[in-house]
């Protein structure tokens, strides 16, 4: 199945904690993106990599730390989980042109208690 | 920055009856604009999009226009099903580093009622 998949689907965790969620895209795209979704439902862009290179990184605490070992991979690390962390991320991936649409990963629910 | 704000936040309509969202973009660099439908617990999905060179685009019930000079686009969904009931996000496009920032609106919570 071509797609872009994100592990795990769910994770519960406790503040303080640090914990990591991997994203894989098989594609073919270039640049990889992690978005969070809220409470409200509003998308937030976070990160995006262009062949395993930072382009951008939005005003996000740096407890977030994405890494991307190869173009088809990009995986974010949180450490000191806090409470207003809990939200859905999602990954996703686009070739490298501004008018190419994202693909999503089912996304992951993450919850801070 | 780029900024996309997005009207209404809910919206309701009988079923049969044609629903529109409109969505408004900062950045006059921007040249593309996708809209997606997220259904309960799933992920964003494309529906359609437009680029900056087209004014109108239609994929059977569902169209897009683009205003570029007042910055303002649209989606129209005619004939409303149930099926259709979902949260729909507008987007707009813009370069950095020559890659896309896609920014999206605040979205649409549809409800379609039979």
């Amino acid at each position: 199945d071509t797609a872009v998949s994100q592990t795990p689907k769910y994770l519960v965790t406790q503040m303080g904690n640090d914990k990591s969620i991997k994203c894989e895209q098989n594609l073919g795209h270039d640049t990889m993106y992690w978005y969070k979704q809220d409470s409200k439902k509003f998308l937030k862009i976070m990160f995006s990599y262009n062949n395993k290179e930072l382009i951008i990184n939005e005003t996000v605490p740096n407890r977030f730390s994405p890494k991307s070992p190869d173009k088809a991979h990009l995986n974010l690390h949180i450490n000191s989980l806090e409470l207003g962390d809990s939200a859905v991320y999602f990954c996703a991936s686009s070739p490298t042109r501004a008018d190419s649409p994202l693909h999503f990963g089912n996304g992951t629910r993450l919850t801070v208690t | 920055g780029e900024n996309v704000e997005q009207h209404p936040s809910t919206l309701s309509v009988q079923e049969g009856d044609s629903a529109v969202i409109k969505c408004t973009y900062s950045d006059s660099a921007s040249n593309y604009f996708p809209w997606y439908k997220q259904e309960l617990g799933k992920r964003p999905q494309l529906i359609i999009d437009i680029r900056s060179n087209v004014g109108e685009k239609k994929d059977q019930r569902i169209a897009v226009t683009l205003n570029k000079t007042a910055k303002h686009f649209s989606l129209h969904i005619t004939e409303t099903q149930p099926e259709d009931s979902a949260v729909y996000f507008c987007a707009a496009s813009t370069l950095v580093s020559n890659t896309g920032k896609l920014i999206f609106g605040q979205g649409t919570t549809l409800q379609v009622k039979p």
